[in-house]
């Protein structure tokens, strides 16, 4: 499997609603990432993973809690979002951590919308 | 502060003229540049990067430390060429990746 894959394609919330996006891979890479892209916007990076460590959290609100339960598996476990929340929500995953020069696998995305 | 600037948000062209998608960025380190690229309906995917110097689907781009640019470049536009690109700047020893605002091209028949 080469592929990047996100879960669930769509999700629509309300403010008081808890849900998590999921995000997999099995490529053996060992860092993974968490962007978010609002629509006609570049990507924004949220938080990485680096080896199952946090190693990045772009100062994102608390409602935002990511989680990295294995070397494959990336979730985002969303709580009280707000409208403005509503976006893309990427995943991407690299070979290394801590280095710039790898290329970043991107996977399709979940559409968020907070109502 | 690092950034990445792409000056166009829509380039068009016709089939078979050359295109030039500009890219400047910002950053006192040694920078890592590449371009990405999303077509229609499509996932985001790397296109290429500078320290590979290699050209992918006959586009090239070449890092220019003096002018702190990294243009991306083809001498024959296709149709299929049409996407959205952007133009990304890596920091050294991290993860972090920093994207330019992104280029439309659109090639026409």
């Amino acid at each position: 499997d080469t592929e990047v894959t996100q879960t669930p394609k769509h999700l629509v919330m309300g403010m008081t609603n808890k849900k998590s996006l999921k995000c997999e891979q099995h490529m053996g890479h060992r860092a993974m990432y968490w962007y978010k892209q609002k629509a006609k916007k570049p990507p924004e990076l949220m938080f990485v993973y680096s080896y199952e460590k946090l190693s990045i959290n772009e100062s994102v609100p608390s409602r935002f809690s990511p989680e990295c339960p294995n070397s494959s598996l990336l979730n985002l476990h969303l709580h009280a979002l707000q409208p403005e929340d509503s976006a893309l929500y990427l995943c991407a995953s690299s070979p290394q951590g801590g280095t710039a020069y790898n290329e970043q696998f991107f996977g399709p995305g979940t559409r968020l919308t907070v109502l | 502060a690092q950034r990445v600037t792409q000056p166009e948000k829509l380039l068009s062209v016709f089939k078979g003229a050359p295109v030039e998608l500009k890219c400047n960025y910002s950053y006192s380190g040694s920078p890592e540049l590449f371009w990405y690229v999303q077509y229609s309906r499509q996932r985001l995917q790397l296109l290429l990067r500078h320290i590979s110097r290699e050209s992918i689907k006959g586009f090239t781009a070449d890092l220019n430390k003096g002018e702190t640019s990294f243009h991306l470049k083809k001498p024959f536009a296709q149709e299929e060429d049409s996407a959205m690109y952007y133009c990304a700047l890596s920091l050294n020893n991290t993860d972090k990746l920093i994207f330019g605002t992104g280029t439309r091209l659109q090639v026409f028949p």
